[in-house]
């Protein structure tokens, strides 16, 4: 029983572009999301995160959306650059805990 | 980079061999989190540990065992290997429980 969804396995933009990763989770008691970005041979990292009590926060070029109502999140990258291709995985707290989905495969086109 | 180091970085072990993961943080950092990393699959729970000698399963203990003998250290032990796992293991840790873990640069693990 998959609680967090990412259901496209891969995107390709072109640079300059919006990318736009989408998530869905279907456990009403996560409380905070974060997305992660993970190049190959490395460690997951940090990106963006977002509290459950909020529907938007925005860092430089990345924007996280939340509607609660739909259970879904969305990252969105403007402009879209080479270097952020990489696998990305959104991620849900429980207690203690973070759920993630399977991964996004960004890739972005010079 | 948050301090938190994996050992081995990889390993090739033969099936029924007892295998030890290593996860060292020098965050002072409370949780402490192993997952496994498949095609497929992406990011799974193994067990974590909200403090010392407090552990828990997550969704795919089935073949785990963990220990938590002091703060800076949480162990992973695969009592008896099997092919199915072998994957790329990452230690994780956390201040606060989930709002923002940071991961080791991981541990490739090959059972034949």
């Amino acid at each position: 029983d998959q609680q967090v969804k990412q259901n496209s396995p891969s995107l390709s933009v072109q640079e300059g572009r919006i990318s736009i990763l989408n998530c869905d989770y279907t456990n009403s008691m996560f409380d905070y999301f974060l997305w992660y970005k993970k190049y190959p041979a490395e460690g997951p990292t940090f990106l963006i995160s977002i509290s459950s009590i909020k529907d938007k926060n925005e860092d430089g070029r990345f924007t996280v959306f939340l509607n609660k109502s739909a259970k879904h999140l969305s990252l969105h990258i403007v402009p879209s650059q080479p270097g952020d291709s990489a696998v990305y995985f959104c991620a849900a707290r429980g207690v203690y805990k973070l759920t993630f989905g399977k991964g996004t495969l960004l890739t972005v086109n010079p | 980079d948050a301090g938190i180091t994996q050992s081995p970085r990889h390993k090739v072990t033969e099936t029924g061999t007892p295998v030890t993961l290593r996860c060292h943080q020098t965050e002072n950092h409370r949780y402490m989190y192993w997952y496994r990393q498949d095609p497929g699959h992406g990011l799974r729970l193994i067990h974590y540990s909200y403090g010392v000698k407090d552990t828990d399963k997550g969704e795919v203990s089935d073949g785990y065992s963990v220990s938590r003998s002091k703060t800076e250290d949480f162990l992973l032990t695969l009592e008896s290997a099997t092919s199915s796992q072998t994957s790329v293991y990452f230690c994780a840790i956390s201040g606060t429980g989930g709002t923002e873990a940071f991961f080791g640069q991981g541990t490739r693990l090959t059972v034949v």
